[in-house]
């Protein structure tokens, strides 16, 4: 079975902190791969990346980086330098080549002015 | 630019009550999902379509019924409301097994 950990359920920063959220992940399959969506308050869900299991390098997309480590298991994401329009609730979720995705429980990060 | 359209976007519904959620995407794509949103439990997959006349369970399919009769459309059907089924739902299209899910808006379920 396969299982996203976010045990962060809120993070609270000021605005131009850094903020890391972490997400551990837990599958049998050799090949798999790792997404972060965001829902901001609006509630619709944005795709922000996508890493299949055989590509650990890490990625930069503006003031976004994901940090891949098959070593723990973990794909966190950061956001440098945060603005208020970085407030909203992000998911990691974890996939096979079966079309399911499993979802962590999210973490809800408020950017204050 | 409409990608995947659901509605409606809100309904209340009694215990009991029956209704279907629409589901259109326009992108041709062949897998379909309805995912449902809880606080704290993130989204969890209810029922999948991985082409026209072909559905399959998912984390959580009970007291849920879909169908696939065309590519675009992959409609959810509540046949008798409870009231743990309110809750967010959302259906997402994607063109492989293994890309990204483009989402709908979502739908905002109360069952009284």
């Amino acid at each position: 079975a396969q299982k996203v950990t976010q045990a962060q359920t809120e993070i609270s920063v000021v605005e131009k902190e850094d903020v890391t959220l972490d997400c551990v992940y837990e599958t049998r399959d050799t090949t798999y791969y790792l997404f972060w969506y965001k829902q901001p308050p609006s509630g619709e869900l944005v795709f922000l990346i996508r890493r299949n299991s055989f590509d650990e390098q890490n990625e930069i997309s503006g003031r976004y980086s994901w940090n891949f480590q098959k070593s723990t298991s973990s794909f966190n994401f950061t956001i440098t330098a945060s603005q208020v329009v970085d407030s909203a609730v992000y998911f990691c979720a974890l996939g096979s080549n079966d079309y399911k995705l499993s979802f962590g429980a999210g973490t809800t990060v408020t950017v204050r002015a | 630019n409409a990608g995947v359209t659901q509605t409606p976007k809100f309904q209340v519904l009694k215990t009991g009550q029956s209704m279907t959620l629409q589901c259109a995407q326009d992108m041709n794509h062949e897998y379909m999902s309805w995912y449902r949103q809880d606080p704290g439990m993130g989204l969890r997959l209810i029922h999948y379509s991985v082409g026209a006349g072909i559905t399959d369970q998912g984390e959580v399919p009970n007291g849920y019924n879909v169908s696939r009769s065309t590519t675009e459309d992959f409609p959810l059907r509540l046949l008798s409301a409870a009231p743990s089924q309110t809750s967010v739902y959302f259906c997402a299209s994607s063109y492989q097994e293994t890309g990204e899910l483009f989402f709908g808006e979502g739908s905002r379920l109360t069952v009284l």
